[in-house]
């Protein structure tokens, strides 16, 4: 029940697009395309951005998407904006157990 | 409206105990998995716990089991989370989660926040 390996940080200018990566083991990213992706900002809950790797909730932007190459998800933001300066969690089913990264924090510059 | 609102945080000893719930409206409650997710402050997102809709398969993070125990009263709408011998380390806001599919996770409560300290 290992966390998910993510930066602890990333940053670009408004307009840039950056990429968060989330590297896990083949017990978990690498097993199932069942990893999701969670925006947070400071003192509010988790917000649901991607799930089954690439899907959009309803209401999302798209200019979010994520993939994944092997035990490695990633999420890109594209054409970042001020609102999108908080912090990113990846989430990956690991059959009993659905263990989340370690975090990563968006600055926009 | 899809809500979920966490009660039963507080302040406790280490080796106290605490009874989390989760009141839940606007949906089938006994349709979802639910799962508790905490936060220990200025840290990230750790999973803690997950019940099947109809209770028959449950799970643990290592670093709880032994020490809580989840469940959920379909009836009632709620979920809970009984929290036994508590440490430092479980100090943390508790979210209470909607799972829709495994590992998304796509209402989420406010959080209800346990401080164990002497």
């Amino acid at each position: 029940q290992s966390a998910l390996t993510q930066p602890a940080s990333v940053s670009g200018s408004p307009g840039q697009s950056i990429t968060i990566s989330c590297t896990g083991t083949s017990s978990d990213v690498g097993s199932y395309n069942l990893v999701s992706w969670y925006q947070q900002h400071p003192g509010k809950a988790p917000k649901l951005m991607i799930y089954e790797v690439s899907k959009r909730p309803s209401g999302v932007s798209n200019r979010f998407s994520g993939s994944k190459s092997g035990n490695t998800a990633s999420l890109t933001i594209s054409g970042l904006q001020a609102e999108d300066e908080a912090d990113y969690y990846c989430c990956s089913y690991a059959g009993s157990s659905t263990p989340f990264g370690t975090g990563t924090k968006v600055t926009v510059l | 409206e899809v809500q979920l609102v966490e009660s039963g945080g507080g302040l406790v000893q280490p080796g106290g105990s605490l009874r989390l719930s989760c009141a839940a409206s606007g949906f089938t409650f006994s349709s979802y998995s639910m799962n508790w997710v905490r936060q220990a402050p200025g840290k990230g997102l750790e999973w803690v716990s997950y019940i099947s809709s109809s209770s028959s398969t449950i799970y643990y993070a290592d670093s709880v089991k032994g020490r809580f125990t989840i469940s959920r009263d379909n009836a009632k709408n709620s979920l809970y989370l009984q929290m036994n011998s508590l440490r430092d380390e479980d100090t943390a806001v508790y979210y209470c989660a909607r799972e829709q599919v495994s590992a998304m996770y796509d209402y989420w409560g406010q959080g209800t926040l346990v401080t164990v300290s002497s």
